[in-house]
């Protein structure tokens, strides 16, 4: 079954930190680029985070760059996204998801269950 | 970095009502445009990508136009299971594959 499984995430006081994963199964994990999207409360999607197949390559949105960092284990089949200096803004559900090229069209194909994080002291 | 728009922010609309959806993009992007619909507690799900072209088993009551700048999503007779929120993504610059606000489609 092809799918992604997501894990980690909780309650985090303002400056701490987290490690969510991802675990993919039932595709060529290794061969696919993945993301990490947010949805935070009465807001709508945001864009967080790249890793090329390889991990050769991460981008970020402004908002987390030098907080957040996207590796993988292509050997695990797991994407990670670890979480520091965590702000209240940060609160939301983050889903990992699978970007797929159609004739250099990309697309989020896939997505996980989603996972919260919620940053309160 | 390209900034998406939407209209209308949510509407309201009954079983049977033809629903359009617009989505700008601030700078031209050709057709790198796709839709998702999101309803809360389940992952978002493509629609359409490349403005215009039916992801896999998406019913064909959905459908996708539009180039440059400006683009339409319209679902052509709302069902029951489309009420939603619908997402506009850009994926001409990368990154940020920027998402739309959203727009709310209920009864």
């Amino acid at each position: 079954q092809v799918q992604l499984v997501q894990s980690g995430g909780g309650v985090v006081q303002p400056g701490g930190s987290l490690r969510l994963s991802c675990v993919a199964s039932g595709m060529t994990f290794h061969t696919k680029g993945m993301h990490w999207v947010r949805l935070a409360p009465g807001k709508g999607l945001e864009w967080v985070s790249h890793i090329r197949f390889d991990g050769s390559s991460e981008s970020y949105v402004d908002s987390v760059k030098g907080r957040f960092t996207v590796s993988r284990d292509n050997s695990k089949n797991t994407l990670y996204l670890d979480l520091n200096s965590l702000r209240p803004e940060d609160t939301a559900i983050y889903f990992c998801a699978k970007e797929v090229t159609y004739a250099y069209y990309d697309a989020f194909d896939l997505w996980g269950q989603g996972t919260a994080v919620a940053v309160s002291s | 970095d390209i900034q998406m728009t939407q209209s209308p922010s949510s509407l309201s609309a009954s079983v049977g009502d033809r629903v359009t959806i617009t989505c700008r993009a601030s700078q031209p992007i050709s057709n790198y445009l796709n839709w998702y619909q999101y309803k809360p507690g389940n992952a978002p799900k493509l629609l359409i990508y490349a403005a215009s072209t039916l992801e896999s088993e998406v019913p064909s009551r959905f459908s996708g136009s539009g180039s440059g700048t400006d683009f339409t999503l319209t679902i052509s007779s709302l069902q029951p299971d489309d009420f939603a929120t619908y997402y506009c993504q850009q994926t001409s610059i990368n990154p940020p594959f920027n998402f739309g606000p959203g727009t709310k489609v209920e009864v």
